[in-house]
């Protein structure tokens, strides 16, 4: 079985301040990490994705995440956050190898980006 | 990225109702969908993955009869909430499984805001 976890559920930064939103996964097999935001009432949004090659993935809105496989850890980070990157975001992990995605989310960690 | 529709976004209904709810791949064939609730300030749950041309698989403690999943082609699936109660109120979402590309991923529809009076 596989879970992730996102110890943090709010993170309040400063405008044009660095920010991570730390998650850690468990997992027995190899596996593919995502992370996902979620604007108030609406859907998700894929941030980025790992799947395998090089650790440090970069994704939309200026966000990059890196995997440490000895961690177990997918943290997202972004250098400068604006207003608009308040939301909520959620990491997930899946197993490829059940012949279809089956996506374990975490809790999600509210980003309040402070003016 | 591809998009996924969902309608209605949001419904209200009386209790004992029952509620239809679609999901749409609209620039992709979808041949599993998946149906996610969240509750307030919680994570999505997996309620079920809808297969095309087959019968859905439920998560553990979702009850079949009570929430009806058809998915009659590669880009529509159908969740319907049967003698709706106020505990069904939550936040529905689906996602489409696209096979193709670098790799698989889920598309993510906007969501249903389902309240039931």
């Amino acid at each position: 079985a596989q879970s992730v976890t996102q110890l943090d559920s709010q993170v309040p930064v400063f405008e044009e301040a660095p920010v991570e939103l730390r998650c850690n996964y468990s997992s027995s097999v190899s596996v593919y990490l995502f992370w996902y935001v979620q604007y108030p009432n609406q859907g998700l949004q894929l941030l980025l994705k790992y799947l395998s090659g090089s650790t440090l993935v970069k994704g939309i809105n200026g966000f990059e995440a890196e995997f440490n496989k000895s961690q177990t850890s997918f943290h997202l980070r972004k250098p400068s956050v604006h207003i608009s990157d308040t939301a909520e975001y959620f990491c997930a992990v899946s197993d490829p190898s059940g012949g279809y995605q089956k996506v374990t989310f975490g809790t999600g960690t509210k980003l309040q980006v402070i003016p | 990225g591809a998009v996924v529709s969902q309608h209605p976004s949001r419904v209200i209904c009386k209790s004992g109702t029952s509620v239809k709810i679609e999901c749409r791949s609209l620039d992709f064939q979808a041949t599993t969908m998946f149906w996610y609730r969240q509750f307030p300030k919680q994570s999505l749950m997996l309620m079920a993955t809808s297969n095309e041309g087959s019968k859905a698989t439920y998560e553990q403690g979702v009850e079949k009869d009570k929430f009806l999943i058809n998915h009659a082609s590669l880009t529509l699936s159908t969740l319907t909430v049967t003698s709706a109660h106020p505990e069904d109120s939550s936040f529905y979402i689906c996602s489409a499984h696209e096979p193709s590309g670098v790799a698989d991923t889920q598309y993510f529809g906007p969501g249903t805001r389902l309240t039931v009076l």
